[in-house]
């Protein structure tokens, strides 16, 4: 199976909050990660946090880590439009990133 | 600066040909990765560079994938011979360092088709 999971699909109305999670299961990852990719361009780096960190904000977004369930989430707060794409969450352990099947996100005006 | 930048943005091909696809890092970036997205799944590592040297090449799913970083500049990945589920996008992605706190820049990828 896939190391790390996240659900496929998640539509929100403008001005709402998302919430996108992640299920990870090497629990000697380091760093986890959040990238957005918007059509026709590379994953862009959201927002990262250091394993042991718990929590993590940057305007916008909020970042929680539940290292005992290896959960992740990313809450994008008051999303927008421009908001839309897809969402990979990533994990770092030793050498090599490992990411999940990304999260298509879809705001509705 | 510019960015990572990926050649061709896609590429059809049949099964059975060869296709090589290649990728300029952001100048001064010694660490170069290669990664793979088939049909909508998660994006899997391929192998990694440092300058020229393959640090990591755990990922190459199998002996017709050659990836070279000559000079420690531009990478090429090639594919031969292509089968079908090889169809998928192609992401390089560069870095300064390798740590987990650098960041990994990543290119637009390639979107490889195999008819």
């Amino acid at each position: 199976g896939e190391d790390v999971e996240q659900s496929l699909f998640l539509s929100v109305r403008e001005g709402d909050s998302s919430v996108i999670n992640c299920t990870y299961t090497d629990s000697s990852s380091t760093y986890l990660y959040w990238y957005k990719q918007e059509p026709g361009a590379g994953l862009q780096l959201l927002t990262y946090i250091f394993s042991n960190m718990d929590m993590k904000q940057d305007q916008r977004l909020t970042v929680l880590l539940n290292k005992k369930d290896k959960h992740l989430s990313l809450r994008i707060a008051d999303t927008q439009t421009g908001d839309s794409a897809i969402y990979f969450c990533a994990e770092r352990g030793n050498n090599d990133m490992r990411f999940g099947a990304g999260t298509r996100l879809t705001v509705k005006p | 600066e510019a960015g990572v930048t990926q050649f061709p943005s896609h590429s059809v091909i049949e099964k059975g040909q060869t296709v090589t696809l290649r990728c300029d890092p952001i100048s001064g970036h010694d660490n170069l990765y290669w990664y793979r997205r088939v049909m909508g799944k998660e994006i899997k590592f391929l192998l990694h560079f440092v300058k020229e040297s393959k640090q990591d090449e755990s990922g190459m799913p199998n002996n017709r994938f050659l990836a070279e970083r000559t000079g420690g500049t531009y990478s090429t990945l090639k594919v031969q011979p292509a089968e079908l589920e090889d169809s998928g996008v192609y992401f390089c992605a560069s870095s300064q360092a390798s740590s987990g706190r650098s960041e990994q820049y990543f290119g637009p990828g390639t979107r490889l088709t195999v008819t």
